[in-house]
């Protein structure tokens, strides 16, 4: 069982190139969720995905896009990369949202760089 | 967003108990106390929720306070490899669909 899967582990880009980050669960989860963590500082909430085909804001959503692609798949979209969105990248996914009762699993993270 | 307060760090000894306290004097009655850590390196992983009585697992014990004010997580023999960052975080109506992380306190397990 792999759990949630992300892709690229690491990733170097020049400022204005753009990226996606894919992350896959295979735990049959509802929902999904793309945060970001910079140095010293908790995880933010960039968007995340209720159920499948839908998509809403978190806390930090400017410069990203998200695709819910189908159950299993939630990509994370850099148009045009800027050094202020060099981050660890995580992926989590979570059985639903109906009750206060689930948890999160947590991808092992995407280290971002850009210069 | 529910608000919780935690120190930024601690240290313990090896192979002693590790008390790890969280306020959360805002909480409304049906936020769940979730607890995650995060090992260097790695993406955070779930230790331990619960919503008004203590609950125990393999990992770790949860301590709720009566009037759900604060709770604590409690290592009941620390090793080195539980040296990572703990969050404490509420989940309910306020809350969503999201959970909301906090700076955490930072663990230092001494040999």
């Amino acid at each position: 069982n792999a759990g949630v899967t992300q892709t690229p582990k690491f990733q170097v880009l020049k400022t204005g190139q753009s990226m996606t980050l894919q992350c896959a669960q295979d735990m049959n989860h509802n929902s999904m969720y793309w945060y970001r963590q910079d140095p010293g500082m908790g995880l933010r909430l960039i968007y995340y995905s209720a159920s499948e085909g839908t998509t809403d804001k978190g806390e930090v959503p400017n410069g990203y896009n998200v695709s819910r692609l189908n159950k299993r798949e939630f990509s994370l979209r850099l148009e045009s990369a800027a050094p202020s969105q060099t981050s660890v990248y995580f992926c989590a996914s979570m059985l639903g949202t109906g009750s206060f009762n689930y948890g999160y699993t947590f991808g092992s993270g995407t280290r971002l760089t850009v210069v | 967003d529910a608000k919780t307060t935690q120190p930024n760090s601690m240290e313990s000894n090896e192979e002693e108990p590790v008390h790890l306290p969280c306020n959360h004097s805002t909480i409304s009655g049906t936020d769940y106390i979730h607890w995650y850590r995060q090992l260097p390196s790695q993406g955070p992983e779930y230790v331990i929720h619960g919503l008004t009585s203590n609950v125990n697992n393999r990992m770790a014990s949860l301590a709720i306070a009566e009037d759900r004010k604060s709770s604590t997580l409690i290592l009941h023999r620390a090793t080195l490899r539980d040296a990572a960052v703990y969050y404490c975080i509420l989940r309910g109506y306020n809350t969503g669909n999201q959970f909301y992380f906090g700076t955490g306190t930072s663990l230092t397990v001494i040999p």
